[in-house]
């Protein structure tokens, strides 16, 4: 089946520590989102990728970092500069970055503070 | 000014009536309109999407857009008790540049459908 699987389901990151999400995709999409969900709110956008070997920041990019060397994945690593990393962490992904391609999302990771 | 605003609610209405969702935005420019039902402590799951203005149906759910009033809503007829959870509503803010396929989410409105 294909779809978009998130790893791990839980996290924990201790202070100072770097800890890095994964976000894998099978279904050929080209674009390719991370948001971040706190209790009550909305999602706030972190990053994107339109194509591989680019990505551009979203709103509250500070304290974190992405790659895309892969068209199937685009981890997030959440550096200790973000001070404030409890969240839930969503990926998603679309066709392309065309206007009005529906975004899926995996089913997300749940970081906490040690 | 919130660019993507919904009210949080909770609303709610009893078993089989029609639950009214409404989401206003700002940026007039705006050109695609979603809508994601999210259950507690999961993800977001698309339910419709609409491009232009009028009334898109899909079952028992009925999306509708008025560009000109900068409003989309979301009417879900019958209502069941499985359709309790989030409704967010995500609008797509620009019309291509480097927002393109960026979507601004709102905070989402919880619905509860009792028997």
């Amino acid at each position: 089946d294909g779809g978009i699987t998130q790893s791990p389901k839980y996290l924990f990151r201790k202070e100072g520590q770097n800890v890095t999400l994964s976000c894998e995709q099978n279904l050929n999409h080209d674009a390719m989102y991370w948001y971040r969900q706190d209790p009550g709110q909305g999602l706030r956008l972190i990053y994107y990728s339109q194509i591989v070997n680019d990505f551009q920041k979203g709103d509250i990019a500070e304290g974190y970092s992405v790659s895309r060397e892969k068209k199937e994945s685009f981890p997030l690593t959440v550096t200790s500069a973000q001070k404030n990393p409890t969240a839930f962490y969503l990926c998603a992904s679309s066709m392309g970055p065309g206007e009005g391609q529906p975004q899926h999302f995996g089913d997300g990771t749940r970081l906490s503070i040690l | 000014q919130k660019e993507v605003e919904q009210n949080s609610g909770p609303l709610s209405v009893p078993e089989g009536a029609i639950a009214s969702l409404n989401c206003t935005y700002s940026d007039r420019g705006s050109q695609s309109f979603f809508w994601y039902r999210q259950y507690s402590g999961k993800s977001p799951e698309l339910i419709m999407f609409i491009y232009s203005n009028g009334d898109k149906e899909d079952g028992r759910f009925t999306a509708q857009l008025n560009k000109a009033s900068q409003y989309v809503s979301l009417l879900i007829r019958d209502s069941q008790p499985s359709d309790s959870a989030t409704y967010l509503c995500a609008v797509n803010p620009h019309a291509g540049g480097t927002s393109y396929g960026k979507l601004t989410f709102g905070q989402g409105t919880i619905l509860t459908v009792h028997p």
